[in-house]
């Protein structure tokens, strides 16, 4: 079962903007990994936020972390067509660090 | 990061037979992950493979269905087993390297 939900469930927005996409998740995590996958093929890792880490920044992306309410987000600036993807989160549980499940995933798409 | 290959990308299977996908790691690791991603669908976890024991199953998972080798560490194979068109998804493996998890490109199965 999935451990957490995301949202939007889906987003369309002009190139050159921001996109900001949410995931929530129920028990408590290791860490948080989030992924990007283009049409149904394998899984390109994005970035990883510890549970002891609030923010952490990639290039255009920046991911937050609240651990007292279960929740991240990443955020992708000045958008371009290729980032036209989904995007997952992935919860490693505290319980378990090599284990990671999964989000429901946001499907992105950049209008030229 | 971690250079994951998996045999075959994809394929076209009747009803009622079997198929095995191979995942190979360019270096060794203690554990595999085996993943399923349904049409329009999140990642879930089939199991989890280590070298030398038996292969752990997640809820709503079993051995019948899905059996696993884990022959050296640098190898798996998941058999998806007396398939159904239900059973039409992407198949990935995975390996994590720290705390990273690193995917395979997927194998898509089609099932008639």
């Amino acid at each position: 079962s999935q451990q957490g939900e995301e949202d939007p469930q889906a987003l369309s927005i002009q190139e050159g903007e921001n996109a900001t996409m949410n995931c929530s998740y129920k028990t408590s995590i290791n860490n948080l990994q989030w992924y990007r996958q283009n049409s149904g093929r394998g899984l390109v890792h994005l970035i990883l936020i510890r549970s002891n880490e609030r923010e952490k920044h990639s290039g255009r992306l920046r991911v937050t972390l609240d651990t007292s309410k279960k929740s991240s987000s990443l955020l992708i600036t000045a958008s371009r067509a290729a980032d036209t993807a989904s995007y997952f989160c992935a919860t490693a549980l505290y319980s378990s660090a090599s284990k990671i499940i999964f989000g429901s995933g946001t499907r992105l798409s950049i209008r030229p | 990061s971690a250079v994951i290959s998996q045999k075959p990308s994809r394929d076209i299977c009747q009803r009622g037979t079997s198929l095995t996908i191979q995942c190979q790691v360019d270096s060794q690791v203690t554990m595999m992950f085996w993943y399923r991603q349904q049409p329009g669908q999140s990642l879930t976890l089939i199991a989890t493979a280590n070298q030398g024991s038996e292969a752990t199953y997640e809820s709503g998972f079993v051995i019948d269905k899905f059996p696993i080798s884990r022959p050296n560490l640098t190898f798996s194979t998941l058999t998806v087993s007396n398939m159904s068109p239900e059973d039409s998804s992407i198949y990935l493996c995975s390996v994590d390297r720290g705390d990273t998890q690193y995917f395979g490109p997927g194998t898509r199965l089609t099932v008639l």
